[in-house]
């Protein structure tokens, strides 16, 4: 069975606060990790991709892979509260299969 | 770019009758996949297509779903017969390369209500 993992929160940041959003994913041989922000009755949108271990900045977000642990993390900096949204956490799995998404962890930041 | 745009944005039809939904992907784009969605999940994939090879069917979809993509332009997905439980946000996303790093480009959804 091929899981993607993600607390579904709410997670409740204060304005200006580092939100830390979390996935993890079962199969190890996995290549691709990305993640998307959705807006209530919208569709995904794709905000950051990350294809080797370690850190990729683009402008306030921060993607962190891990395939040791099998985990892979956004850290939105600054956070506003138009940042508000759920986040979606997925992954291509071995054999180039369609993308597996995992159900998402809604961020609400307070002004 | 104009983007993967899909059709109708909402649907209400009444339990039983066949429904089809159209999604037009970005234009230099030769995959085209079919999700579904529902309140507080991440998509579920049902089918995708290369051209217009359908190359892969998810076993959650039922023989009432048919999708097709004639001429490896846009797609059409029926569901035949339609059920309570086909109720949900139906997405279509593209892609422009066939390697694994391969991000998916959403259309804004048909939402679908059987009643």
């Amino acid at each position: 069975q091929k899981e993607v993992e993600q607390n579904s929160g709410p997670l409740s940041v204060p304005e200006g606060a580092i939100a830390s959003l979390n996935c993890t994913y079962s199969d190890r041989g996995s290549q691709s990790f990305f993640w998307y922000r959705q807006y209530s009755g919208k569709s995904p949108e794709l905000i950051m991709s990350i294809y080797s271990n370690g850190d990729k900045e683009d402008g306030r977000f921060t993607a962190q892979l891990n395939k040791a642990s099998q985990y892979v993390s956004l850290l939105i900096r600054d956070s506003q509260p138009s940042d508000s949204a759920t986040y979606l956490c997925a992954v291509n799995m071995q054999g180039n299969t369609p993308l597996v998404f995992g159900k998402g962890t809604r961020l609400s930041v307070i002004a | 770019d104009t983007g993967v745009s899909q059709d109708p944005r909402h649907k209400i039809t009444k339990r039983g009758q066949n429904v089809t939904f159209r999604c037009d992907p970005i234009s230099e784009h030769n995959r085209l996949y079919w999700y579904r969605q529902t309140l507080g999940q991440g998509p579920e994939f049902l089918t995708y297509f290369q051209n217009e090879a359908q190359l892969e069917k998810s076993r959650l979809l039922s023989d009432r779903f048919s999708a097709e993509r004639p001429k490896g332009s846009f797609s059409t997905l029926e569901i035949q017969r339609t059920e309570q439980g086909d109720s949900a946000m139906y997405l279509c996303a593209s892609s422009s390369r066939t390697g694994l790093n391969s991000p998916l480009h959403f259309g804004n959804g048909t939402r679908l209500t059987v009643t």
